[in-house]
């Protein structure tokens, strides 16, 4: 079946620092998705990618979706305190059921 | 609040006991997931309704599982004769579903904590 792997599996970053975190498929995906979970907490909708090599922005995060459309990535600039928590990307097959990464666990330093 | 909802947050029960958990979706949506996240791992998909069509079910999914949308509001997932790897937080989450859209974006609930001694 679909797998979906996440690297680095964990981020510690200095505040103020960029990072990426990447997101790998096993096949090709129809969309993929990326979610967010803060300590405690549940996965929170942040964007959805759907067309070869498309990119989007959200404020310091940017989005993209490789051209074969089975990888990602996540790239955070100028990282704060608020960046903490857990980066999950999912693969979407057929708009219906997301097949989840392990997760790419961000912690901050001050 | 009108986001997703779940009940019980927390269930401590006993190998061999039956537990039942429930979702109330966001009230428009015709689409609602289970999922299962184990500590350090990303939300395993369960299964998933379309209104009250139970429409896939993971190959995961043993027989003690058992889910149900009567209605296509609230689902209920029962788990029967628990084991110790049952254990885990059981995500709902729900979306609008049409075939004509791509954007399929899904809101979760807080989960159920499921502990099994």
């Amino acid at each position: 079946g679909q797998q979906v792997m996440q690297i680095p599996q964990y981020q510690h970053v200095q505040e103020g620092e960029d990072f990426t975190t990447y997101c790998n498929s096993s096949t090709t995906l129809s969309n993929i998705q990326w979610y967010k979970q803060r300590p405690g907490g549940h996965p929170v909708f942040l964007i959805q990618l759907v067309k070869s090599g498309e990119v989007k922005k959200q404020k310091r995060l940017t989005f993209q979706f490789g051209e074969a459309k089975k990888n990602s990535s996540l790239h955070i600039t100028a990282t704060q305190t608020t960046d903490v928590g857990t980066y999950f990307c999912a693969g979407g097959a057929a708009g219906n059921k997301l097949t989840f990464g392990g997760g790419t666990r961000v912690l901050v330093k001050p | 609040d009108t986001g997703v909802s779940q009940d019980p947050r927390h269930k401590i029960t006993k190998r061999g006991q039956n537990v039942t958990f429930r979702c109330d979706p966001i009230s428009e949506h015709n689409r609602l997931y289970w999922y299962r996240q184990t500590l350090g791992q990303g939300p395993e998909f369960l299964t998933y309704f379309q209104n009250e069509a139970q429409l896939e079910k993971s190959r995961l999914l043993s027989d003690r599982f058992s889910a149900e949308r009567p209605k296509g509001s609230f689902s209920t997932l029962e788990i029967q004769r628990t084991e110790q790897g049952d254990s885990a937080m059981y995500l709902c989450a729900s979306s609008l579903g049409h075939v004509s859209l791509s954007y399929n974006e899904q809101f979760f609930g807080p989960g159920t904590r499921l502990t099994v001694l």
